[in-house]
This record gives C-alpha cells, sequence and structure tokens, in this order.
C-alpha cells in the first residue's frame, strides 16, 4: 500500500481556519469511512483528533472537524491557537486487514 | 486508567532480532485490539500490524511479513512485537496503540488508536 498524500506542511494565523488535505484511493480513503487523524508534538506520541471521518474523541476541541470528499479526506481546524503547532497525520483502513497513514503535514500557526 | 508501557530503548547489530514488549493496563486487556506503529527519526508514521488479544491472530504490513511477528500473554496482558533480520532501515521509535473494542462491528478495520505507548527506540547499527 502507498501512503496517503498530504501536503508536507500548512500555516495560519491565530483565530484563522486552516484545512489538511489527505489523499487516496479508491481502496482505502474512498473506499471506506475509516478515516482517522493524528497530532503529534515533538518527542510525543500521536494523539487522536478525528476517528471515522467526522467523529471527535472526548476532550478534543470542537474547533478540530473532519470531513471526506471521494478519494480525499480534510482535517479543519477552525480557529488555530499556539498549541495547535504539531505535525498532522491521516490514515485509513486499506482492505485486506491493512492500515495506511500519510505523510504528515506540519503546522505552524504564525 | 489507561495506559500502555513499553520496554526500554534497544542498540541492535544488523542482522539481530528486537523484541518490544507493550504492557496494558486500565482496561480488560482482551477486549481491544492492538496495533504496532514505528517513526523513523524525522520521518512519519508506518503501520506495522494488529493483534487481536482473545484469540492471538495478526495481520503484519506486507513490507514486514517474514520478519515481524506479535504476540500476546493474556495472564500478563502484554503484547510484544518481535522484528528479525534487523537493518539499518529499521531504527526507528516503535509505538503500540490501542483499537477499537473486538466486538465493535468492523473493528478490526477502524484506524481508531486512542491510547499509545510511550514509544521504544530502537537503534540498528554495526
Amino acid at each position: 500500500q502507498s501512503a496517503l498524500t498530504q501536503p508536507p506542511s500548512a500555516s495560519g494565523s491565530p483565530g484563522q481556519p486552516v484545512t489538511i488535505s489527505c489523499t487516496g484511493t479508491s481502496s482505502d480513503v474512498g473506499g471506506y469511512n475509516y478515516v482517522s487523524w493524528y497530532q503529534q508534538h515533538p518527542g510525543k506520541a500521536p494523539k487522536l483528533m478525528i476517528y471515522e471521518v467526522t467523529k471527535r474523541p472526548s476532550g478534543v476541541p470542537d474547533r478540530f472537524s473532519g470531513s471526506k470528499s471521494g478519494n480525499t479526506a480534510s482535517l479543519t481546524v477552525s480557529g488555530l491557537q499556539a498549541e495547535d503547532e504539531a505535525d498532522y497525520y491521516c490514515s485509513s483502513y486499506a482492505g485486506s486487514n491493512n492500515v495506511v497513514f500519510g505523510g504528515g503535514t506540519k503546522l505552524t500557526v504564525l | 486508567q489507561v495506559q500502555l508501557v513499553q520496554s526500554g530503548a534497544e542498540v541492535k547489530k544488523p542482522g539481530a532480532s528486537m523484541n518490544v514488549s507493550c504492557k496494558a493496563s486500565g482496561y480488560t486487556f482482551t477486549s481491544c485490539y492492538i496495533h504496532w506503529v514505528r517513526q523513523a527519526p524525522g520521518q512519519g508514521l508506518e503501520w506495522m500490524g494488529i493483534i487481536n488479544p482473545i484469540g492471538g491472530s495478526t495481520s503484519y504490513a506486507q513490507k514486514l511479513q517474514g520478519r515481524v511477528t506479535m504476540t500476546r500473554d493474556t495472564s500478563t496482558s502484554t503484547v510484544y512485537m518481535e522484528l528479525s533480520s534487523l537493518k539499518s532501515e529499521d531504527t526507528a521509535v516503535y509505538y503500540c496503540a490501542r483499537g477499537p473494542n473486538y466486538y465493535e462491528s468492523s473493528g478490526y478495520r477502524k484506524p481508531n488508536f486512542d491510547y499509545w505507548g510511550q514509544g521504544t527506540l530502537v537503534t540498528v547499527s554495526s
């Protein structure tokens, strides 16, 4: 399985919205509603932010939201805060009991 | 509270094997899948495989087939991941992560990793 495609970087000013895309194929992102997003700060383990495309775990701020259209999933942060600066990874079920991650996006808060 | 505690850092020579453990607590060990994910220095996340703690069935990433083995010990709530024939490219931080409940519909398909171990750095160097 090939990694999902994410932009290497994204940025925005505090309070502004930013969207990160995650493009796959009909065999992964487009074929299942099993897309998750993870936030990772330097030296830390990833943290689940969105699961099953749009669901938010308890404790995750509601400024984080997920969506999907065709083979592309998206993570939107509606009002950037300084602590949102981190790496973000998407992941998807890819069939045949496999999971695939995206290459990651470094989000910078300007 | 749910915790996944991994074994400590290792240094291995090329061709050797590594074995990382992941001890679960704070929930019923057999109720949730466990996944392994690794991250090479400065690189992204790579899924390695999944183990069903109830029956011990596994599924591995195609890239690692033949070199990776995941097992579990229900008496100690511990999952083990062994990677053999190590290469320098296997240098990475290895994470275990809890997946969905085994009884959840299509749980094995969902990359919903809600708790992660602290990570184990394995360095492969001659």
